[in-house]
Order: C-alpha cells, then sequence, then structure tokens
C-alpha cells in the first residue's frame, strides 16, 4: 500500500539557518502531496501542496517540489525563524477522496 | 464555526469503560474523516463519511470501535470496552468537495483520550 517516509527528529536548528525536511513516498500512480504543520496546542495545518510531477508548492517561505523520478517531496526555508517550531507531516492523497496518508512527521525546534 | 470543532478536548476513561468523541465539521463540508495519533506517530485513517454514508471503514482497528453521522454533520465516533492501546488523539477533518484528492482537510484540534 500507499506509505510515506518523513526524516526523523527532532531537528534542532538555529534561527535564520537552513531547513531541509526529506520526504520521500510509495505509492501507485500519480497522488498529490502536501506538508502540514502542527503547532504547539494546535490543530494540523495545511502548508502547501503539489498536485502534480514537477509542481512546486509554496508558503510563508516554505517550498517543496513534486520529484516524480526521486519520489520525493522534500520541505525547504531558506532561513528559519523561532516561530517555525512545530511538528511537520509529509502526506499523500490519491483523487476521489481517498484518506490522506501522512509519514510520522518530523519536529522541529529553532532557538534563537 | 468557524472551524471543526472537537470534543471533549481531553478525555479519561477508565479500562471497559465506553467513551463518545464528537466532531462538528466546518458547515457545509460534504466530507468528514476520523484519524487516531499515536504519540509520536502520524495520524492513521480510521473512517470516512460523505454526507451520512460511511464510505470507508477499513481503518477501525476493530469491532470496538464505531462511528456515525447520522444527519450528514456532526459525527460522533464511539469506542466500546476501551483498552489502553486506545489512548491517542482522535483527529476529525472535513473538506468541501466530493472530488478529487487536492481539496484541502481541515483539522479540528483533536480529543486526546488516555485510558487508565
Amino acid at each position: 500500500g500507499d506509505s510515506v517516509t518523513q526524516m526523523e527528529g527532532p531537528v534542532t536548528l538555529s534561527e535564520e539557518a537552513f531547513l531541509t525536511i526529506n520526504c520521500t513516498y510509495t505509492a501507485t500512480g500519480y497522488p498529490s502531496l502536501f506538508w502540514y504543520v502542527q503547532y504547539p496546542g494546535e490543530g494540523l495545518q495545511l502548508l502547501l501542496k503539489a498536485t502534480k510531477a514537477d509542481d512546486k508548492g509554496s508558503n510563508k517561505g516554505f517550498e517543496a517540489t513534486y520529484r516524480k523520478e526521486t519520489t520525493s517531496f522534500h520541505l525547504e526555508k531558506g532561513s528559519v525563524q523561532v516561530s517555525d517550531s512545530a511538528v511537520y507531516f509529509c502526506a499523500l492523497r490519491h483523487s476521489g477522496n481517498t484518506p490522506l496518508v501522512f509519514g510520522k512527521g518530523t519536529r522541529l525546534s529553532v532557538i534563537a | 464555526g468557524a472551524g471543526v470543532s472537537q470534543s471533549p478536548r481531553y478525555k479519561v476513561a477508565k479500562r471497559g469503560q465506553d467513551v463518545a468523541l464528537r466532531c462538528d465539521p466546518i458547515s457545509g463540508h460534504v466530507s468528514l474523516f476520523w484519524y487516531q495519533q499515536a504519540l509520536g506517530q502520524g495520524p492513521e485513517f480510521l473512517t470516512y463519511f460523505q454526507n451520512e454514508a460511511q464510505l470507508d471503514k477499513s481503518g477501525l482497528p476493530s469491532d470496538r470501535f464505531f462511528a456515525e453521522r447520522p444527519e450528514g454533520s456532526v459525527s460522533t465516533l464511539k469506542i466500546q470496552r476501551t483498552q489502553q492501546e486506545d489512548s491517542a488523539v482522535y483527529l476529525c477533518a472535513s473538506s468541501l468537495g466530493t472530488s478529487g484528492g487536492t481539496g484541502e482537510l481541515f483539522f479540528g484540534e483533536g480529543s486526546r483520550l488516555t485510558v487508565l
């Protein structure tokens, strides 16, 4: 079945450092890919998405590119802030209202 | 309301008790999903409704778990005879449409269940 693998955390970075969180997937066909973020004490929120190969999703300075050849959707940000501290989840979803399939999440801590 | 609302936010149950968790989706959202999130893990799919119809319940871990959405709006997840392994955060999500996999899911804050 479909699955998503994320790099294990926790990841600790200093403010203004470059962030990469790796995500690879296994799926049949051409799923849509997502990054969700969970800030402390809050629910999951959609951060960005890409629906087809070579699409780039971006939001709040974060970017991820749908790479079909490497089945990857790595999350990047050029300069992290303390407020980016959260748990980040990579996920995929096929069309037709199938459920989201999540990775295990990567906890990011940014220190000033 | 403005977002997906879940209650209770926290529930402590003794092993063997029955619990009911409520989800109030965003008004007008057709699709509703339940997920289970164990500590340190990603959310795992439990079940899916389109309006009042439960179209997929393949993720329910046992017949102790039951979900309903009788009027196509509020949904209740019921767990009978709770066990310690049921301890988790139960997440509810809703989305507007019925077609396509690109529609955004909006999540509630979850109900944290602890079974003693």
